[in-house]
């Protein structure tokens, strides 16, 4: 079983429609999560970080349930340049790796 | 500020030959990562530098992969010999650790290795 697992996807969705991501993680160790997007054949790049408190950026809204080990992303009024792949990812207690999910790719369409 | 750089972008080589792949993180920088994406799997940690000293190696595929970071500055990643199921997308990232203890790990273009 993988460490972080995210919906397989892809995810096709129309312009101005909310969109959830979900994800689980394994190791009870896992210390800090985050959202990571990464455009295709790019580089990833962190989207925002995830707290228990449950955290928003704008349109994009991030959750933790510690005690479940579920992690959720919701985009609101979904835009054509949110086409990415979305990358559940989780760091441990100790040392600074990240460990990531598949991928959740979402498109777009106008 | 220049984000993180690697070279090459691209590289194809043969089973058997050897590729030497650079990063160089973001100045002052003291940790650096390297991570390895193989078609259709996850992202997928290599290793983990602090400074020149290696921190944790544990995801090192094996002995045919040498990474080094000499001085704390740049690193390289040597694959000798390689074989077919080292091809991918091996990226690099760096990021320096703030007292509250979080950081963001900033990741370069990656360098995409097809061995045939």
């Amino acid at each position: 079983r993988k460490e972080v697992e995210q919906d397989p996807g892809p995810f096709n969705v129309p312009e101005g429609a909310t969109v959830a991501f979900n994800c689980t993680y394994s190791n009870s160790a896992s210390q800090s999560f985050f959202w990571y997007r990464q455009d295709c054949r790019k580089e990833p790049k962190l989207l925002m970080s995830v707290y228990s408190s449950g955290n928003e950026d704008g349109r994009f809204t991030a959750q933790l349930n510690r005690a479940s080990q579920y992690i959720s992303l919701l985009i609101r009024d979904s835009k054509l340049s949110d086409s990415a792949t979305y990358l559940c990812v989780v760091k441990r207690r100790e040392g600074g790796k990240l460990i990531f999910g598949q991928g959740t790719e979402l498109s777009v369409k106008p | 500020e220049a984000g993180v750089t690697q070279f090459p972008s691209h590289s194809v080589i043969e089973k058997g030959q050897t590729v030497t792949l650079r990063c160089d993180p973001i100045s002052g920088h003291d940790n650096l990562y390297w991570y390895r994406r193989v078609m259709g799997k996850e992202i997928k940690f290599l290793l983990h530098f602090v400074k020149e000293s290696k921190q944790d190696e544990s995801g090192m595929p094996n002995n045919r992969f040498l990474a080094e970071r000499t001085g704390g500055t740049y690193s390289t990643l040597k694959v000798q010999p390689a074989e077919l199921e080292d091809s991918g997308v091996y990226f690099c990232a760096s990021s320096q650790e703030k007292g509250t203890g979080t950081y963001e790990q900033y990741f370069g273009p990656g360098t995409r290795l097809t061995v045939t």
